[in-house]
């Protein structure tokens, strides 16, 4: 069984630009989180989807926005980037959220801004 | 609303040597409780669980936590670590009656396993 898949793994844009992150849960789930992680924050929720719905979010500017399609593969978006910007974007799936009991990841997105 | 303490950011260790990750959360409501694990540049695999039933929860790596509500602490620990378990290790939150996929995490600790 595949497991979550994020693309693209490594991609450097520089201030003021916008990008577009994407993440294939894996087969059969239908809820997907995407998370910040930052040496100095740590790791952050930004956003969840389940059945084409932002179903919870956290606190971050509206620069950051997302979407998922019928098929529950998600994309993720930040526009007028910044360079605090720069982090791995990880991206997770679950069968419909936490009630199943766990978060199954990708191996991230690492964004660099310049 | 809930947050995750991780007491120590880095725990260095001697091979098979015994170790304690501590983690303390706060929460109004009642929590399931985590422990994720990343090994360099990879994402988080999670490693052990804690919904309902035994306070006592174990991986199938030798990893143990012990759910202590009074205490709001999800302690990890092993026996006798291996070189193979140096790694940073999240402890995380979600709200045990919110179905999302929304978790709160600590900041994390970094455990380095010597020879």
């Amino acid at each position: 069984k595949a497991g979550v898949t994020q693309t693209p793994r490594y991609l450097i844009k520089t201030r003021g630009q916008q990008v577009t992150l994407s993440c294939s849960p894996i087969s059969g789930h239908r809820s997907v989180s995407w998370y910040q992680q930052t040496p100095g924050q740590g790791l952050q929720f930004l956003f969840e989807y389940f059945s084409e719905t932002q179903r919870n979010k956290g606190n971050f500017p509206g620069r950051f926005s997302g979407r998922q399609f019928s098929n529950s593969r998600s994309e993720m978006n930040v526009s007028t980037l910044e360079l605090g910007d720069s982090a791995l974007y990880l991206c997770a799936s679950s069968l419909a959220g936490m009630g199943s009991g766990e978060l199954f990841f990708g191996e991230g997105s690492r964004l660099t801004v310049l | 609303a809930q947050s995750v303490t991780q007491l120590d950011s880095q725990v260095p260790v001697f091979e098979e040597a015994p170790v304690e990750l501590r983690c303390n959360y706060s929460s109004s409501v009642s929590v399931y409780l985590f422990w994720y694990v990343q090994y360099p540049n990879q994402g988080l695999q999670l490693l052990l669980k804690y919904l309902s039933g035994s306070t006592l929860v174990e991986s199938i790596n030798g990893f143990e936590a012990e759910f202590n509500k009074s205490q709001t602490s999800f302690h990890l620990r092993k026996p006798s670590v291996h070189i193979s378990d140096t790694a940073e290790y999240f402890c995380a939150v979600s709200e045990s009656s919110s179905n999302t996929g929304k978790l709160i995490f600590g900041q994390g600790t970094t455990l380095q396993v010597k020879p």
